[in-house]
């Protein structure tokens, strides 16, 4: 079984100062980690994805992760925020075949303060 | 990244019709399909999970004579709201996986709307 847990449903920081998603998982195998983005009235977009290689994970837009096994941890982080940063974000664990289901976090919406 | 292409962006129908939903895999073949509901503000709820010329395998709670899913080909799901009510209005979001990629990717999502 497989489970992620995202701390804080509600994270606000200022343009310019820096980001930090906070995404815990749980697995019984070697997972896949991923973190997405979503826009009001879209479908997700993925920023980075862990699959066993580097353990610091560079995504898009700035974004990057790093893989903790010790802290079972996938935190997102950019350094400096920007206003079109403002979205939903999910961090999703699945295990390493390509057929499955991809478990999703309950979300932390992004709010940036000009 | 590959191209998950999904049809309609948003659909308004009376109480009582089914709705019908197209996921399409633009530039890849997906071996396997996920159907996801999303409701305002919350995290997205797996469906069901269909693999190419194979019944869908459904989510404890869902009620798969209600959402029908097909996947008839590499390329191509659908997701069909039979007698749609009020209650299942709601964001609609399928994902792909197959490829040499291991991320599963979206469509834009299917706004329903029933009146």
């Amino acid at each position: 079984a497989q489970s992620v847990t995202q701390l804080g449903s509600h994270v606000s920081v200022s343009e310019g100062a820096l980001v930090l998603l906070r995404c815990n998982y749980s697995s019984s195998v070697p997972p896949y980690l991923f973190w997405y983005v979503q826009y009001p009235n879209q479908g997700l977009q993925l920023l980075l994805k862990y699959t066993s290689a580097a353990t610091l994970v560079k995504g898009i837009n700035g974004f990057e992760a790093e893989f903790k096994k010790s802290e079972t941890s996938f935190h997102l982080t950019k350094p400096s925020a920007h206003m079109s940063d403002a979205a939903e974000y999910f961090c999703a664990v699945s295990g390493i075949f390509g057929n499955e289901k991809l478990t999703f976090g309950t979300g932390t919406r992004l709010t940036i303060i000009p | 990244g590959a191209v998950v292409s999904q049809h309609p962006s948003r659909v308004i129908c009376k109480s009582g019709t089914s709705v019908k939903i197209e996921c399409r895999s633009l530039d890849f073949q997906a071996t396997t399909m996920f159907w996801y509901r999303q409701f305002p503000k919350q995290s997205l709820m797996l469906m069901a999970t269909s693999n190419e010329g194979s019944k869908a395998t459904y989510e404890q709670g869902v009620e798969k004579d209600k959402f029908l899913i097909n996947h008839a080909s590499l390329t191509l799901s659908t997701l069909t709201v039979t007698s749609a009510h009020p209650e299942d209005s709601s964001f609609y979001i399928c994902s792909a996986r197959g490829g040499a990629e291991a991320e599963a990717f979206f469509g834009q999502g299917t706004r329903l709307t029933v009146v």
